[in-house]
């Protein structure tokens, strides 16, 4: 089944205290995103790749890294996560930036920082 | 910066009612508009995708059309049932440009409530 896979899918955690966030897809896409989503500001852009080591940041890339060096994996790192960043995390895939192709998502992490 | 909004941010209708759903951008330049929906605690599943050449695009019950120049998007659906109750969200993704050859911006999103 095609799919994108985040791990885990709760995390609670406190301030200061790294964390990873998994993102896998198994459709050989080439492009790769995460976004936020928080109450009444929809969701926003963290950083996308277009492909294996090729990444940008999105709107909100402050207190994010992320890295690609294999196609189907896409981790969010949160290397001090402070209270502000207590969201709903969602990662996307999609096959290229080229064409008409949607944009498939993940079942979302929801990421409380105490 | 390309702004999308969605207005009303919550809707309630009777079953059977059409649905009228409404996302509007400040920048005219995009690629194309997505429609998703989104059930309580879940992820985003998509419903339509219209590119900028296009007038509109149809899926069953569901309808979306494009105005580019005036920078609207409309999502119908007709004859609404309970399963309909979900929150849903357009995204934008602008035309292709060195800062923005892959964002996509979304709206908050309208949340509709379909009542027996």
């Amino acid at each position: 089944e095609a799919q994108v896979t985040q791990n885990p899918r709760y995390l609670i955690t406190v301030t200061g205290k790294k964390l990873t966030v998994t993102c896998s897809q198994n459709m050989n896409h080439e492009y790769m995103s995460w976004y936020r989503q928080d109450p009444g500001l929809g969701l926003r852009q963290i950083y996308y790749s277009m492909n294996v080591e090729v990444t940008d940041k999105g709107d909100v890339p402050e207190g994010y890294k992320v890295s690609r060096k294999e196609k189907r994996n896409f981790p969010l790192i949160l290397e001090s996560p402070s209270p502000n960043q207590t969201s709903l995390y969602f990662c996307a895939s999609r096959p290229g930036l080229a064409g008409s192709y949607e944009q498939y998502f993940g079942p979302g992490t929801r990421l409380t920082v105490t | 910066k390309q702004e999308v909004t969605q207005i009303p941010a919550a809707l309630s209708v009777p079953e059977g009612e059409n649905l009228v759903l409404n996302c509007s951008f400040t920048d005219s330049a995009i690629y194309n508009l997505q429609w998703f929906r989104q059930d309580p605690g879940k992820g985003l599943t998509s419903l339509l995708l219209i590119q900028s050449s296009q007038r509109e695009q149809t899926s069953g019950r569901l309808n979306a059309s494009l105005d580019k120049s005036s920078g609207r998007s409309t999502l119908y659906i007709a004859a609404s049932q309970p399963g309909d109750s979900a929150t849903y969200l357009c995204a934008v993704r602008p035309v292709f440009s060195t800062d923005s050859w892959g964002k996509f911006q979304f709206g908050a999103g309208t949340q509709v409530v379909v009542t027996p």
